[in-house]
């Protein structure tokens, strides 16, 4: 069954600390990966896209991971600001339609003064 | 970059009444557009699969009654939630795929918040 699943469901960390996120899938077959950040009330933005042959990207202060043989990612967030407070939806593709992609539930990051 | 635009942003409206959301992709074509529902602190789930000219794709559960989908042209998709119950009220995200020459690109809406009294 062609699952993704993400790790923690929700954290709270002090402004300025660096924080890890992870996802875990079963997706197959694999095509690409991708994260996403979603403020409240808003659609998703994509963070990073990495296919079977990448192994880390990043966008900013985010750096994504990717281990395709453990089928697992994680999101690194390197000194948090307030504006990082989002939830980040690991997304996993399994061909070329985006009716393959599979969704995490993401996790929710509340960044506090 | 790519944009996608949803609009409204929010609505409110009555029991019964339909409403109609928009979906545009304002610098490339979108062939196949999608729309996604989002319940508080849950995940985005596909509804359904839009393509131009012809119809629409609905996932599993999905009343095609319910939820017209037209996608007249390759920059537009609407999404009308007919005769709007208040159990309709939900989050509502499209999306619009890019191909590109190495990794498919996937822009979002930025979702319209549906209430129904």
């Amino acid at each position: 069954k062609n699952q993704v699943e993400q790790s923690p469901q929700s954290l709270i960390i002090l402004e300025g600390k660096n924080c890890t996120l992870q996802c875990n899938y079963t997706v197959s077959p694999f095509s690409n990966l991708r994260w996403y950040k979603q403020d409240t009330g808003r659609g998703p933005v994509s963070l990073t896209i990495m296919t079977f042959s990448e192994n880390t990207k990043s966008n900013g202060r985010y750096t994504a991971t990717l281990d395709a043989d453990t089928k697992q990612s994680s999101l690194h967030i390197t000194a948090s600001q307030l504006s990082d407070s989002a939830s980040y939806i690991c997304v996993v593709s399994a061909g070329t339609g985006a009716n393959n992609l599979f969704f995490g539930t993401g996790t929710r990051l509340t960044v506090i003064p | 970059g790519a944009v996608v635009s949803q609009h409204p942003s929010w609505v409110i409206c009555k029991s019964g009444t339909s409403v109609k959301i928009e979906c545009r992709s304002l610098d490339f074509q979108a062939t196949t557009m999608f729309w996604y529902r989002q319940f508080p602190k849950q995940s985005l789930m596909l509804m359904a699969t839009s393509n131009e000219g012809s119809k629409a794709t609905y996932e599993q559960g999905v009343e095609k009654d319910k939820f017209l989908i037209n996608h007249a042209s390759l920059t537009l998709s609407t999404l009308t939630v007919t005769s709007a119950h208040p159990e309709d009220s939900s989050f509502y995200i499209c999306s619009a795929r890019r191909p590109a020459a190495t990794n498919e690109k996937l822009f979002f809406g930025s979702g319209t918040q549906l209430s129904v009294l």
